[in-house]
């Protein structure tokens, strides 16, 4: 069974603070990796991707992809309250299949 | 542009009733999918069409039947509704393959009873 496994959270963090969220994937033939944001009642929406080793940034958000230890993780930079939701995490061995993880809750103190 | 939108939005079924969850998108693409979300599980893919006039199974087909109308619009019928089914079931499109964004349309909250 292909897994992608994030902590449920929730991840409580202050405004202005680094929010890190993590998640691991056991399928070693995944080649596209996603962030996606839920709002609570919402649909998913895709805030980061990331195909290679290494970072990714864009804005306040960095992506870091690390396969030989098949882990991929999201940062969050100067968190604000708007950024509380459940983050998911898929992986995608390409074609047309992706693998969900459950997703972490994130709350952003004021 | 709508994106991808989905009816109904909410609906309740009784056990062995069947429906039709309607999906489009108006953004060309190729790829188009169907998940089931239930909580603590994440987002499960029932059924996928690659492009107009195929569709595959997913992780989770059994109960569920997809028909791809034509480019735009990518319907899933429940034939003998079960509580098992009780979800949010999402509809979603891609330019073309998993390895594009996927574009999410509002999801249907499904209670079978």
């Amino acid at each position: 069974q292909k897994e992608v496994e994030q902590n449920s959270g929730p991840l409580s963090v202050p405004e202005g603070a680094i929010a890190s969220l993590n998640c691991t994937y056991s399928d070693r033939g995944s080649q596209s990796f996603f962030w996606y944001r839920q709002y609570s009642g919402k649909s998913p929406e895709l805030i980061m991707f990331i195909y290679s080793n290494g970072d990714k940034e864009d804005g306040r958000f960095t992506a870091q992809l690390n396969k030989a230890s098949q882990y991929v993780s999201l940062l969050i930079r100067d968190s604000q309250p708007s950024d509380s939701a459940t983050y998911l995490c898929a992986a995608s061995p390409g074609g047309f299949k992706t693998i969900f993880g459950a997703g972490t809750r994130l709350f952003v103190k004021a | 542009n709508a994106g991808v939108t989905q009816t109904p939005k909410f609906q309740v079924l009784k056990t062995g009733q069947s429906m039709t969850l309607q999906c489009a998108q108006d953004m060309n693409h190729n790829s188009m999918y169907w998940y089931r979300q239930d909580p603590g599980m994440g987002l499960r893919l029932i059924y996928y069409s690659a492009s107009e006039g195929t569709t595959d199974k997913g992780e989770v087909p059994n109960g569920y039947n997809v028909s791809r109308l034509n480019k735009r619009e990518f319907s899933l019928r429940l034939e003998s509704a079960a509580p098992s089914q009780t979800s949010v079931y999402f509809c979603a499109s891609s330019e073309r393959g998993a390895d594009n964004e996927q574009f999410f349309g509002p999801g249907t909250r499904l209670t079978v009873l």
